[in-house]
């Protein structure tokens, strides 16, 4: 497609349940990212791949959270026993190379009640 | 995330008039600086960046202000439109093999007609 794609764009889930989120990045982009936006915040970094592995996982808050990229395009963000804290808009961007500029998708916003 | 302070947090600014969000940081070892666009319901764009080699970079009306001995840089928005009616987050990012970006808490720019 001509952007990153996002699904779902909104999702309810209750605390304690378990959501994914998937990103489908801009065709022939090597780099993916996923990034975490809470209410009139910037976004934070979770987590970037190149390729189909993760080569930097540093900003995952915890074990709960876990994302992959198996074939090296589509990536999903997975969290376990969701909390209410986890409630945000959730980011994700692709670049072509590991200099190009992010291309940032339109987001998912899970809301934890 | 204290490494980057933007500033203000809100802006109202005329018609025509002139914009300006200003970004300190702490971290020496960001090399790339890029100030991003975000409207309500979208992911972030890419406005423009800027490297440490030069002090300042102009596209249009948009010019960045680099001012490495003071760990600062500044956006500017010339001929202010209402159309530039948005959240501006600064986003440096770490050089090597580093790929995030350390976004801002972002400015709400409001121009008036």
């Amino acid at each position: 497609g001509a952007g990153v794609s996002q699904t779902p764009s909104n999702k309810v889930t209750e605390k304690g349940k378990y959501v994914e989120l998937r990103c489908d990045p801009i065709s022939g982009h090597t780099a993916l990212y996923w990034y975490r936006q809470s209410l009139g915040q910037g976004p934070e970094f979770l987590i970037y791949f190149q390729g189909t592995g993760a080569a930097d996982d540093s900003g995952l808050p915890n074990d709960r959270f876990f994302a992959v990229r198996p074939e090296g395009s589509v990536s999903t963000l997975k969290i376990q026993r969701t909390e209410r804290g986890d409630s945000a808009v959730y980011l994700c961007a692709s670049s072509p190379d590991r200099e190009g500029g992010y291309t940032f998708g339109s987001g998912t916003r899970l809301t934890v009640v | 995330q204290q490494q980057v302070k933007q500033s203000p947090q809100s802006l109202i600014v005329q018609k025509g008039g002139i914009s300006i969000i200003n970004c300190a940081y702490e971290n020496t070892a960001f090399d790339y600086f890029p100030w991003y666009q975000q409207f309500p319901g979208k992911g972030p764009a890419l406005l423009i960046a800027i490297r440490p080699d030069v002090s300042e970079k102009k596209e249009g009306r948009f010019t960045i202000s680099f001012n490495k001995s003071a760990k600062q840089f500044s956006l500017h928005i010339m001929d202010s439109q209402p159309g530039d009616s948005a959240t501006y987050f600064c986003a440096p990012r770490v050089g090597g093999s580093a790929r995030q970006l350390t976004f801002g808490s972002g400015t709400q720019l409001t121009v008036l007609p």
